[in-house]
């Protein structure tokens, strides 16, 4: 049974801040890696993927994946109170080639 | 491009009784995705369909759960008898393929409540 891990937090940063969300998975031929944002009371919503090792980045957002690690993180700078939400960490490949999520992180970013 | 579709956007049920969630997806996707969000919980994927085939449903709870996708577009997901754990939001999602780098686009969600 694959398995994604967060912490469920809260994590709380200043306005201003980075913010560094980490998630660890079980399946070791998982081929990509998704950082999904969900607001309170909507459907998640892609913000970063990422499929080799290293670091991607995209605005304020950072991908970091570590594939002997089984680690992948997401870093978000100048945290905005607009940033706070749940953010879901979500892996797949292997057998069917399924998506699994996390339990998510929730980020609070206090102005 | 519009996205996708559910309907309806909640439904308040009593145990025992059935209920049914209609999705439309992305125009051109070929896959399509029904997960369940429990409360604090990420989404857990019940069945995925690959056009109009099952791809995988391990995870659906077949003795109180159905799916179908007659026409390899919408797709309907059922639930007979509802339990009051299946209280939850249902999300439906599609991608253009099965790919593992193909993004997953979700729909609003439908949030049931069985008293």
């Amino acid at each position: 049974q694959k398995e994604v891990e967060q912490n469920s937090g809260p994590l709380s940063v200043p306005e201003g801040a980075i913010a560094s969300l980490n998630c660890t998975y079980s399946d070791r031929v998982s081929q990509s890696f998704f950082w999904y944002r969900q607001y309170s009371g909507k459907s998640p919503e892609l913000i970063m993927s990422i499929y080799s090792n290293g670091d991607k980045e995209d605005g304020r957002f950072t991908a970091q994946l570590n594939k002997a690690s089984q680690y992948v993180s997401l870093l978000i700078r100048d945290s905005q109170p607009s940033d706070s939400a749940t953010y879901l960490c979500a892996v797949k490949g292997g057998e069917g080639n399924m998506l699994t999520f996390g339990g998510g992180t929730r980020l609070m970013v206090k102005p | 491009e519009a996205g996708v579709a559910q309907s309806p956007r909640y439904k308040i049920i009593e145990k025992r009784q059935s209920v049914a969630f209609w999705c439309n997806p992305i125009s051109g996707h070929a896959t399509l995705y029904w997960y369940q969000q429990i409360l604090g919980q990420g989404p857990k994927l019940l069945i995925q369909f690959q056009n109009n085939g099952v791809v995988d449903d391990s995870q659906l709870p077949k003795d109180r759960f159905s799916a179908e996708r007659l026409k390899g577009v919408d797709s309907t997901l059922k639930i007979q008898p509802a339990k009051l754990e299946d209280s939850a939001v249902y999300l439906c999602a599609s991608s253009l393929e099965l790919a593992a780098t193909d993004t997953q686009y979700f729909g609003p969600g439908t949030r049931l409540t069985v008293l």
